[in-house]
């Protein structure tokens, strides 16, 4: 079984601050592919990374970066100078193979991040 | 493009009342899903369709149906509303990945509550 744990439930910090999201995975796949989406006050779940298992260069986006660690079985995301544009819900999702594919996500609990201005 | 639509916003059921959700996509995807948020449990998978005429069971599937009768179009049925179907519902859609999954695209959420 697959299983995503977000711990943090809720952070805030203020403006211009770097914070940092966790995300610990659980999964008996070889092949298997990490995700990050956000879920601003408007409800709408957008996509923000995508990362394969074979894949563990961590990745710089603008202020956004992940640090993916198999060994620790980890993909966390940093936001460098935080604004309060990034206040949102955080997700972290996992998908493993399945007869069609990759694409069933198991998603964690979440992470509402605040910025305080 | 609008993307993935949802109809309705929001929607009052008393128990035992049917409604049917309503998903529309203009990407020409081929994978629909539909998703049940509630708090501190994240989005959890009900349903999901590889293609037109196929559909299959998520992770939560008892007390839905669905049906995917056209490419662009997949419905989530509630036909006896229970208080426990009360939820944000959400659904998405994507490209078959082949081995490699694309992103899925989310519609806005449709926020259910059932007295």
């Amino acid at each position: 079984a697959q299983k995503v744990t977000q711990a943090q439930t809720e952070i805030s910090v203020v403006e211009k601050e770097d914070v940092t999201l966790d995300c610990v995975y659980e999964t008996r796949d070889t092949t298997y592919y990490l995700f990050w989406y956000k879920q601003p006050p408007s409800g709408e779940l957008v996509f923000l990374i995508r990362r394969n298992s074979f894949d563990e260069q961590n990745e710089i986006s603008g202020r956004y970066s992940w640090n993916f660690q198999k060994s620790t079985s980890s993909f966390n995301f940093t936001i460098t100078a935080s604004q309060v544009v990034d206040s949102a819900v955080y997700f972290c999702a996992l998908s493993g193979l399945s007869n069609f594919g990759n694409e069933k996500l198991t998603f964690g609990t979440g992470t509402r991040l605040t910025i305080i201005p | 493009n609008a993307g993935v639509t949802q109809t309705p916003k929001f929607r009052v059921l008393k128990t035992g009342q049917s409604m049917t959700l309503l998903c529309a996509q203009d990407m020409n995807h081929e994978y629909m899903y539909w998703y049940r948020q509630d708090p501190g449990m994240g989005l959890r998978l009900i349903h999901y369709s590889v293609g037109e005429g196929t559909t299959a069971k998520g992770e939560v599937p008892d007390g839905y149906n669905v049906s995917r009768l056209k490419k662009q179009n997949f419905l989530l049925g509630l036909e006896s509303a229970a208080p426990s179907q009360t939820s944000v519902y959400f659904c998405a859609s994507s490209y078959p990945g082949q081995g490699l999954p694309y992103e899925q695209y989310f519609g806005p959420g449709t926020r259910l509550t059932v007295t």
